[in-house]
Formats: structure tokens, C-alpha cells, sequence
């Protein structure tokens, strides 16, 4: 079973440019849900992704923007790029609630390092 | 607002030594889940442990065990007979439980890096 993948593992950005980056999430999952954590930091919740419909969403501006495809692969988009961005982007993906179960654990990628200069 | 406190912000023992993680948290929900992750120098957060709100009984496995009181809002980490592998960033997390979703969004702490000297 391949577990969550991110791409690219590592970027550099000048301010104001803009950034994709990308997650593929564990099979069978259908939830995906990103995370910034910048240095030294615990990782903030960005928005989470059900179902191509986006579920949820932290306190981070609308230049942060996401994406989820049919198989449930998803994209985080940051336009407008400033030096606070510079972080680490980690995506988690999750699977679909079964019978008997209240919850499921998030599965963490490697996550990819934003450098914006 | 949720909200987790590690005041521990660094830690360091010599190997063998037992070292307890520190994990105070706010909510308001009656229902929550807590969480510890570990993070090694690769950067991939990974998952040892969720304990649901509803159950305060101690668990062990192998050299992990947690502490969850809730009249003191802790849930505390404790290895015992630190290994160097144990060197690493540790977060505790928090995570309300709306019943029919099932993996809402995490709120961490700010980590205790724990350092392990051979």
C-alpha cells in the first residue's frame, strides 16, 4: 500500500510569485487536508478537502487556495507569495468512516519545503 | 477556540533515562480526540497515539505511555528507557469529534524536540 506522497519535496519562490504544490493521498482515501509549519512551529491547519468539495478551512488568507481531483489527489495554490510563506507544507489524507468507527486517522506525506525569498 | 500547550520546548536525557512530554489543552467540546505525533529529522509527522475524551484509562505499549487527566486538561507522555531513535520533534494535538465525519481538522502544539545523548 503506497502511503501519502508530496511533490516537490523541496521549492524556492520569490515574494510574489505563485506555487502549486501536490499531494497524492493513501488508497482508499478520500479526505485530504493540508497543513503549513513554518520553522520551529507546530503545523497549522490550512482547509481540508471531501470529496472534491473543500470541508473546512483555517485561518489563512483566500491567496491560499486548494484543489481535490476525481481520485482524490489534491493541490495547494499560494499566490501572491510573501517571505512568511517560507514553511513546511504537509498534507495528510484520511480514510472514509466505516461501521463501528468514529474516526480515522490523518496519514501524513513527507511534506514539501517552501523557501520564498 | 482550541488550543494546546508544550511548555517544554526543548528536552534532553541520556539514553536509558525515562523523560516525560508535557500536554496541557483547551476546549470547549465535551467530545475530543488527542493526539501525539512524532516528527524525526525527515519531516513526516508520525502517528502514536489518539485517545477519545470519553475514556481516561492509562495505556501502555512497550516503552510509550500516556497520562490523560481530565480534570487537569494534561495528557502526558512518557518513554521509558530512552532509545537514541527516540531523538526527535514531539507534538500533542487536538481535534474535536463531530460524530459523522470522523477526521476534523488537527490543532497542534508548538512541539518538545527531545534530544537523547548515547
Amino acid at each position: 500500500e503506497t502511503g501519502v506522497t508530496q511533490s516537490p519535496t523541496h521549492l524556492i519562490k520569490t515574494r510574489g510569485q505563485q506555487v502549486t504544490l501536490r499531494c497524492s493521498s493513501q488508497s482508499g482515501h478520500n479526505t485530504v487536508s493540508w497543513y503549513q509549519q513554518a520553522l520551529g512551529q507546530g503545523p497549522q491547519f490550512i482547509f481540508q478537502y471531501y470529496r472534491e468539495e473543500e470541508n473546512g478551512r483555517g485561518n489563512f488568507p483566500p491567496r491560499f487556495s486548494g484543489l481535490q481531483f476525481p481520485n482524490y489527489s489534491s493541490e495547494l495554490n499560494v499566490n501572491a507569495l510573501e517571505l512568511d510563506d517560507s514553511a513546511l507544507y504537509l498534507c495528510a489524507s484520511s480514510a472514509p468512516l466505516t461501521s463501528g468507527s468514529s474516526y480515522n486517522e490523518q496519514f501524513f506525506g513527507p511534506g514539501t519545503r517552501l523557501t520564498v525569498l | 477556540a482550541q488550543k494546546v500547550t508544550q511548555a517544554q520546548t526543548e528536552i534532553s536525557v541520556v539514553e536509558k533515562e525515562d523523560v516525560t512530554l508535557d500536554c496541557v489543552y483547551e476546549t470547549r467540546d465535551t467530545t475530543y480526540y488527542l493526539f501525539w505525533y512524532k516528527q524525526p529529522p525527515s519531516g513526516e509527522l508520525v502517528f502514536l497515539i489518539r485517545r477519545n475524551s470519553f475514556d481516561e484509562q492509562n495505556e501502555i505499549s512497550g516503552r510509550y505511555s500516556w497520562n490523560f487527566q481530565k480534570s487537569t486538561s494534561s495528557f502526558n507522555f512518557t518513554i521509558t528507557a530512552s532509545q537514541v531513535v527516540d531523538s526527535a520533534v514531539y507534538f500533542c494535538a487536538l481535534s474535536e469529534a463531530r460524530s459523522n465525519f470522523g477526521n476534523e481538522k488537527l490543532t497542534f502544539g508548538t512541539g518538545t524536540r527531545l534530544t537523547i545523548i548515547p
